[in-house]
């Protein structure tokens, strides 16, 4: 199985601030990597597919980017409503992998 | 409007079989890929398997003797059947659907549902 390696675990930032998650891939995994925010209450949301395509009604300061085996969530000007956990997940070989999760707190 | 909703019994005895439904509406499940991911403390999240909207399936093979993936599009019900339950089994399972025919990641997801598995 591909093994999906996430972090940082915990990540605390103030709103207005810009901030990374990576997750790296035991293997090529081309570009076939989602992002979802899991927030409680609500069903989880995609974010980013195929590494770097916004979902759409996803806002434009999230982005995601690859770099071989890396790719990099990237939210740019965060609001209070992106505080919330987020995973990465690969969907490109079976089973369709996840990482560990990161969670965004409130600075 | 898309809807995913995830039923079943909150809690199945050791060794026994646990069959759970999703019911959709907003889109028909001859459109589009349709996924089971279970998360748990010890474990995360878990993607379980899915079913291409041909009815090919896909099963995570740490699970794939114990597990069935079926669908009835009339009914816009997608279903999974897991048996010889034991106590890690014990997670929140979730439906989704896939972003488009050919394109896997999950686009929308169920609420959830808890599964206890205990005597």
């Amino acid at each position: 199985d591909v093994q999906m390696t996430q972090s940082p675990y915990n990540l605390a930032a103030s709103p207005g601030e810009s901030i990374s998650i990576n997750c790296k891939a035991s293997k090529s995994i081309s570009k076939y990597l989602a992002w979802y925010q899991e927030k409680p209450g609500k069903a989880n949301k995609l974010l980013i597919y195929d590494g770097s395509t916004l979902q759409s009604g996803i806002p434009s300061r999230f982005s995601g980017s690859r770099s071989g085996t890396d790719f990099t969530l990237t939210i740019r000007g965060l609001e209070p409503e992106d505080f919330g956990l987020y995973y990465c997940q690969q969907h490109n070989e079976f089973p369709f992998t996840f990482g560990s999760g990161t969670k965004l707190e409130i600075k | 409007q898309v809807q995913l909703k995830e039923t079943g019994p909150d809690l199945v005895q050791p060794t026994q079989t646990l069959s759970l439904t999703c019911t959709v509406s907003g889109f028909s499940l001859k459109n589009y890929p349709m996924t089971w991911v279970r998360q748990s403390p010890g474990n995360g999240l878990e993607w379980l398997g899915m079913m291409w909207a041909g009815g090919d399936t896909a099963y995570n093979s740490a699970l794939k003797s114990r597990l069935r993936i079926t669908w009835d599009s009339s009914k816009s019900h997608f279903y999974l059947k897991l048996d010889s339950l034991q106590t890690d089994d014990t997670a929140i399972y979730f439906c989704a659907r896939g972003v488009d025919f050919s394109t896997y990641a999950l686009v929308y997801w169920g609420q959830g549902l808890m599964v206890t598995v205990s005597s």
